[in-house]
């Protein structure tokens, strides 16, 4: 099957300060159709994950400008350009080109 | 769309158990549906999928031959038929909705399995 590799694990960002979390496909994400379906989640503890980046790049509604994605291939990046309290969680890449799905380990992000 | 899961609990090792998932709100057709589970302290894990049509269905390597999903369209619902249970299914299980192709659009609440004697 398909492994998504997350890193870092663990990521301590001081307020105002930017966080960038890679996410490394071990096959290209590429689906027939062309698009690439690789998505970014947070969890926050007790709830369940929301997706805030689609398709690598999209962002979701509601979602702050200051969360980006980019990537090709099988390689992406989530960026967050001043990291807020409010953005403490888990973070997972999550692809769904391919069955079955697979979601990378999950980086942990906190206010240091 | 909202999405409610229902059915979980507590079962001993061995026995089955039936995981409902009702949508409700906008249940305008979708692209696929799954099962994710997160077992406690973990991250999240594919467990099951299927196609708006029910024609196409997967399963992760480790429940494969034991759980069964299915839907009913006209009920807005979707289950999983998880049998022969081990501890190590013990989880929150999600339903997630793709309202489009690889979307993982909209997740429920969650439902908790413990497989324990």
């Amino acid at each position: 099957d398909l492994v998504l590799t997350q890193s870092p694990l663990s990521l301590p960002v001081a307020l105002g300060q930017p966080a960038s979390i890679s996410c490394r496909s071990s096959q290209s994400l590429v689906h027939d159709d062309g698009n690439t379906y690789l998505n970014w989640f947070r969890q926050r503890p007790g709830q369940s994950p929301r997706r805030l980046i689609y398709k690598v790049s999209d962002r979701d509604s509601g979602v702050p400008d200051r969360f980006s994605g980019s990537g090709s291939g099988t390689v992406f990046t989530l960026k967050i350009s001043r990291v807020e309290t409010e953005d403490v969680g888990v973070y997972y890449c999550v692809q769904g080109t391919h069955w079955p799905y697979s979601f990378g380990q999950g980086t942990i992000l906190d206010i240091k | 769309v909202h999405l409610a899961e229902s059915g979980g609990g507590l079962v001993q090792p061995g026995r089955s158990l039936r995981l409902s998932c009702l949508a409700s709100g906008s249940t305008l057709d979708d692209y696929a549906m799954h099962w994710v589970r997160q077992a406690p302290g973990k991250g999240l894990e594919w467990v099951s999928g299927i196609y708006w049509s029910g024609l196409k269905t997967g399963y992760s390597d480790s429940v494969r031959g034991r759980f069964t999903i299915s839907r009913d369209n006209r009920e807005n619902s979707l289950y999983l038929q998880m049998n022969s249970l081990r501890p190590e299914d013990t989880a929150l299980y999600y339903c997630v909705k793709d309202l489009k192709p690889g979307g993982a659009d909209v997740w429920g609440q969650g439902t908790l399995v413990i497989v324990s004697s």
